[in-house]
């Protein structure tokens, strides 16, 4: 089993649409938890942190599922701008590295 | 802002021939990470460095990789002998602190390619 696995999609919607991307980790000892964009070739950049309480930061939504080592993005009202790769990335406890999983592709149409 | 950065930002080399990537971390960050991505694949963690030693590497990061901080602001990354599957994106990353949510933050890359 892939330690974090993503639907690579491709996600094709229009703009102002609602689109929600969901990733599961395997280890259940993950500490920390990111959602990063990607552009093409570029480099990732942190999007938000996942907090198990839930965590809203504009148009975009994040929620965690611990029992079920689940992690979700929610983004609203999309713009032709947030059209990249949405990669869900974690951290195992008492480790420094993150995980990332292969990441969903979101293309946002006029 | 503060970033991170990375030279060169493209590198075309022989195989076999060994390659330095450099970077410049954020200036107060303490903890430095290196990541590769393969086209069309996933980013993939390789090592990350704390206090002047390796703290972390992972099964990728053999003997031909090494790592160093040869001075206050400079953090390498060599490979000795490359291969042609060494041919990949390479980014440095550094963060403040470890916490409990820590932020690692990326620089632009370096393209390396190995013929």
């Amino acid at each position: 089993r892939k330690e974090v696995e993503q639907d690579p999609g491709p996600f094709n919607v229009p703009e102002g649409a609602t689109v929600a991307f969901n990733c599961t980790y395997s280890n259940s000892a993950s500490q920390s938890f990111f959602w990063y964009r990607q552009d093409c070739r570029k480099e990732p950049k942190l999007l938000m942190s996942v907090y198990s309480s839930g965590n809203e930061d504009g148009r975009f939504t994040a929620q965690l599922n611990r029992a079920s080592q689940y992690i979700s993005l929610l983004i609203r009202d999309s713009k032709l701008s947030d059209s990249a790769t949405y990669l869900c990335v974690v951290s195992p406890d008492s480790s420094y590295k993150l995980i990332f999983g292969s990441g969903t592709r979101l293309l946002v149409r006029p | 802002e503060p970033e991170v950065t990375q030279t060169p930002s493209h590198q075309v080399t022989q195989m076999g021939q060994e390659v330095i990537l450099r970077c410049v971390p954020i200036s107060n960050h303490l903890y430095f990470y290196w990541y590769r991505q393969i086209l069309g694949q996933k980013v993939e963690f390789l090592v990350s460095f704390y206090n002047n030693e390796i703290s972390e590497k992972s099964e990728i990061f053999d003997d031909q990789f090494s790592v160093e901080r040869p001075d206050g602001s400079n953090f390498t990354l060599k490979i000795r002998s490359t291969k042609l599957e060494d041919s990949a994106m390479y980014f440095c990353a550094s963060s403040g602190d470890r916490g409990l949510e820590e932020t690692q933050y990326f620089g632009p890359g370096t393209r390396l390619l190995v013929l």
